[in-house]
């Protein structure tokens, strides 16, 4: 099993421009997660899927942010007009969704830089 | 205020020692997370659970669900122990998958 897969891995662009991070969930999972990891924050959670519908994107800082899961094997985040606060790890994690079974499995993360 | 504390937040010790890492949370949970996060960067999932207690290989994650705390334990600790050390919870919503709320996590640094 391949396990998460996140792309880029690293990705540093110019304030303003738009930024795309990519997943794609192990297979059979029908939970994914996007998380942003920063010194001050820490991990958070910024919108979850299950079956491909997003649940709660209570998370997601404001409109600049967007993401989509048009299929079961692959998501997006996007970031639009990026700005340097933006900078951090953000992880993709996914799971079962099944109560009990839904240990969460993490990419490697992509580590963005704002300039 | 964070809506999970662990304690402490940076540890080192010597190999070989027990060790203690401290979570504590405030709201009612369907389950908790024990996580892993290597000076690379990756993240493992080490332990889930809701009740009771589990163990893989040296580690040991405890729960008390009255007191609303958690206690992850390393027997023997060794040097490739070292990492930041994450708990986190999932919210009691009565669904199957949810999002989880991390603490700050632990820094733990084993000296040979």
């Amino acid at each position: 099993d391949a396990g998460v897969i996140q792309s880029p891995r690293h990705e540093v662009t110019e304030m303003g421009q738009e930024v795309t991070l990519r997943c794609k969930p192990i297979s059979g999972h029908n939970s994914l997660f996007w998380y942003r990891q920063t010194m001050m924050r820490g991990l958070e959670l910024l919108i979850y899927f299950n079956n491909n519908v997003p649940i709660d994107d209570s998370g997601m800082p404001e409109d600049r942010f967007s993401a989509k899961m048009p299929n079961a094997s692959f998501s997006t985040l996007k970031i639009q007009p990026s700005e340097p606060r933006d900078s951090a790890v953000y992880f993709c994690a996914s799971s079962l969704s099944d109560p009990g079974a839904d240990t969460q499995y993490f990419g490697p993360g992509t580590r963005l830089t704002v300039l | 205020k964070n809506e999970v504390e662990q304690s402490p937040q940076n540890l080192t010790a010597q190999e070989g020692e027990f060790i203690t890492i401290n979570c504590s949370y405030s709201v009612g949970i369907s389950a908790l997370h024990w996580l892993q996060q290597h000076p690379g960067g990756g993240i493992v999932s080490l332990f889930m659970l809701s009740s009771g207690k589990k163990k893989h290989g040296r580690l040991i994650a405890t729960i008390n669900i009255q007191e609303k705390h958690s206690s992850l334990h390393i027997t023997a600790s060794h040097p490739r122990d070292s990492a930041v050390y994450i708990c986190a919870y999932k919210r009691a919503s009565g669904g199957g998958a949810d999002g989880l709320t991390f603490g700050k996590g632990t820094h733990l640094i084993i000296q040979p």
